[in-house]
């Protein structure tokens, strides 16, 4: 049970490179997410996806895009990367319905990037 | 604005007891949750409250108080693999998910 997987695990990037982050899960979860981590910050949410089809932005959208062509599959794009975009990225999914009364949130296992 | 305060870094000795408490502020009210983050890697689910009281899961225990905005996340008989940072969130009335910044907590042997 691979649960949500996230490609690469590192990455560095040169200023005004691009690049996609990869999420995939395997759970048929209707919601999944984009996390960034900051050291001394909660995490942020990017982008978000209620639906194949579907995405919105999140609080910090800025500077990233996603597609969510298939259930399955959540795309993070970073067209032209900035030092600022330097942080731990983590993908996520949840239910719609959780048996427990609780939509809580399944992790990927994460991707540095480094932008310089 | 919205907010969640814990507390940076707290240090317990194996063995002990530790309460690590977690106070919020958002716009609206859909529960709480802890999650437990080993340095390197993702986040994991630890408890839901979303009543006021004390919710038990083995050695973890999470308690609610809504009308305070508080919560805390009780570990006992700490063993060093809990060593980690704990995340508090709080789901707000547009049900989107406000983070804390974490308590890392360091258990010395």
């Amino acid at each position: 049970n691979a649960g949500v997987t996230q490609t690469p695990k590192f990455r560095v990037l040169k200023t005004g490179q691009s690049m996609t982050l990869l999420c995939a899960q395997d759970m048929n979860h209707e919601y999944m997410y984009w996390y960034r981590q900051d050291p001394g910050m909660g995490l942020r949410l990017i982008h978000y996806s209620v639906g194949e089809g579907t995405t919105a932005k999140g609080e910090v959208p800025d500077g990233y895009n996603v597609s969510r062509l298939k259930k399955q599959n959540f795309l993070l794009g970073l067209e032209s990367a900035a030092p600022s975009q330097t942080s731990v990225y983590f993908c996520a999914s949840s239910t719609l319905y959780d048996p427990q009364g609780n939509e809580k949130l399944f992790f990927g296992s994460g991707t540095q990037l480094s932008v310089l | 604005g919205q907010n969640i305060d814990q507390p940076t870094e707290m240090t317990a000795t194996e063995g002990a007891i530790v309460q690590i408490n977690c106070t919020y502020q958002t716009s609206g009210f859909n529960g709480l949750f802890w999650y437990q983050q080993h340095a390197g890697e993702a986040p994991t689910f630890l408890s839901y409250n979303v009543l006021d009281g004390l919710e038990e899961k083995g050695r973890f225990s999470s308690f609610l108080s809504r009308s305070k905005g508080y919560s805390y996340l009780l570990l006992k008989e700490l063993q060093m693999k809990d060593s980690a940072s704990y995340l508090c969130a709080v789901m707000d009335s547009n049900y989107q998910l406000i983070w804390g910044a974490g308590t890392k907590l360091i258990i010395k042997p």
